[in-house]
């Protein structure tokens, strides 16, 4: 599985977008790129996935680079219950082999 | 609600007691996960079961812990003779196997070994 780097912590101001990035420069062509955000005290929620092409769904927009090297998330109007860890991880061939790592903390500031 | 389900939420016990956790998947999905998670690190791998079959275990986890899912449908974590560094959150999930795998968390076990 690609190995993911994200920045440990970001603030955003609510009713802003939030930009969150990752890199995943060892990706192969057929690793998918997920998205998961994990709100204090519960299980991590899946919010959004993709190969290759942008994708949008009602939580979010994902944004992959041609080369598919790095992905951003974008919640294009943070709220307060948007404040969690989100993690980006590629699982390829199954969730047995994935480091979901320490994530994002995303801090919406009122 | 269908989500999957995890029982108990919190569970304190002492140290060198066994300890049972159960997890009740969305039904369709025959693949389940069990994950564990201490504060401030991300949910970390430790089993899953492909229908009742266990096809892979961490090596996290230790002879101590065992793992059912004996009719491919609910799950048990049991983990033998507790040692406080087994405190941590237990995360149950499950999906439908496939390339647009999306995995369904329970809201997990919290436990704390005295």
């Amino acid at each position: 599985d690609a190995k993911t780097t994200q920045p440990p912590s970001m603030d955003c101001a609510e009713g802003r977008a939030a930009n969150l990035p990752c890199n995943h420069s060892t990706i192969s062509g057929n690793e998918y790129v997920y998205w998961y955000r994990q709100i204090h005290s519960q299980g991590p929620q899946y919010i959004i996935h993709g190969l290759k092409n942008n994708e949008t769904n009602e939580m979010a927009s994902l944004i992959i680079t041609e080369d598919r090297k790095s992905s951003t998330l974008i919640l294009p109007h943070a709220t307060l219950r948007d404040t969690a860890v989100y993690y980006c991880i590629a699982p390829s061939g199954g969730y047995q082999k994935v480091t979901f790592g320490t994530g994002t903390k995303l801090q919406v500031i009122p | 609600d269908t989500g999957v389900s995890q029982d108990p939420r919190h569970k304190i016990t002492k140290r060198g007691q066994n300890v049972t956790f159960r997890c009740d998947p969305i039904s369709e999905h025959n693949r389940l996960y069990w994950y564990r998670q201490t504060l401030g690190q991300g949910p970390e791998f430790l089993t899953y079961f492909q229908n009742e079959a266990q096809l892979e275990k961490s090596r996290l986890l230790s002879d101590r812990f065992s793992a059912e899912r004996p009719k491919g449908s609910f799950s048990t974590l049991e983990i033998q003779r507790t040692e406080q560094g087994d405190s941590a959150m237990y995360l149950c999930a499950s999906s439908l196997p496939g390339p647009n795998e999306k995995l369904f968390f329970g809201s997990g076990t919290q436990l704390s070994v005295l």
